[in-house]
């Protein structure tokens, strides 16, 4: 089993530009998180997904979409990038509880 | 609005000493509270968990204690190792609910 994966691992953007964030799971999990981690703020929750079809604000929803069209996988959109949204990147599917992270995508925005 | 307030922000602790991280919460209504292991590179990873029915936990070195009426639960890691230098974030969440709130991560270094 893979676990959770997630592509690009880095990414640098202009701003204004846009790109689309892949997460993917293989633990057949019902729900999936995308987080948000800063020097000194932890992890925040942008957006959430409690099942196929369903997506939820989190924490720290502005400036980014998501979409869960398939079970498996969990995808975040940032449609105008901004300097602010410099950020590491980490999607997590969870089970009884426990979550389970991927590797994390690195996004500069210049 | 920071649920769970987590301290110290570093600790740095030499080879076989205790090092103990802080978290303390404001919603009464969390019942689930897991601590996160993160090395550098890497994602977080569940270290160990408790529920308010027990007022510790054990699994190895590793050992939660919770404190219902002052809301606050705290990490413990005994016989520490340079190994065990990450950053460890505590959590919580309502029953019914699998969404963490984490608390804002404590750099440990472990010096041989």
């Amino acid at each position: 089993n893979a676990g959770v994966t997630q592509t690009p691992k880095f990414r640098v953007l202009k701003t204004g530009q846009s790109m689309t964030l892949l997460c993917a799971q293989d633990m057949n999990h019902e729900y999936m998180y995308w987080y948000r981690q800063d020097p000194g703020m932890g992890l925040r929750l942008i957006h959430y997904s409690v099942g196929e079809g369903t997506t939820a604000k989190g924490e720290v929803p502005d400036g980014y979409n998501v979409s869960r069209l398939k079970k498996q996988n969990f995808l975040l959109g940032l449609e105008s990038a901004a300097p602010s949204q410099t950020s590491v990147y980490f999607c997590a599917s969870s089970a009884y509880y426990e979550q389970y992270f991927g590797p994390g995508t690195r996004l500069t925005v210049t | 609005q920071q649920q769970v307030k987590q301290s110290p922000q570093s600790l740095i602790v030499q080879k076989g000493g205790i090092p103990i991280i802080n978290c303390a919460y404001e919603n009464t209504a969390f019942d689930y509270f897991p601590w996160y292991q993160q090395f550098p590179g890497k994602g977080p990873a569940l270290l160990i968990a408790i529920r308010p029915d027990v007022s510790e936990k054990k699994e190895g070195r590793f050992t939660i204690s919770f404190n219902k009426s002052a809301k606050q639960f705290s990490l413990h890691i005994m016989d520490s190792q340079p190994g065990d230098s990450a950053t460890y974030f505590c959590a919580a969440s309502n029953f019914g609910n699998e969404k963490l709130t984490f608390g804002t991560g404590t750099r440990l270094t472990i010096i041989p």
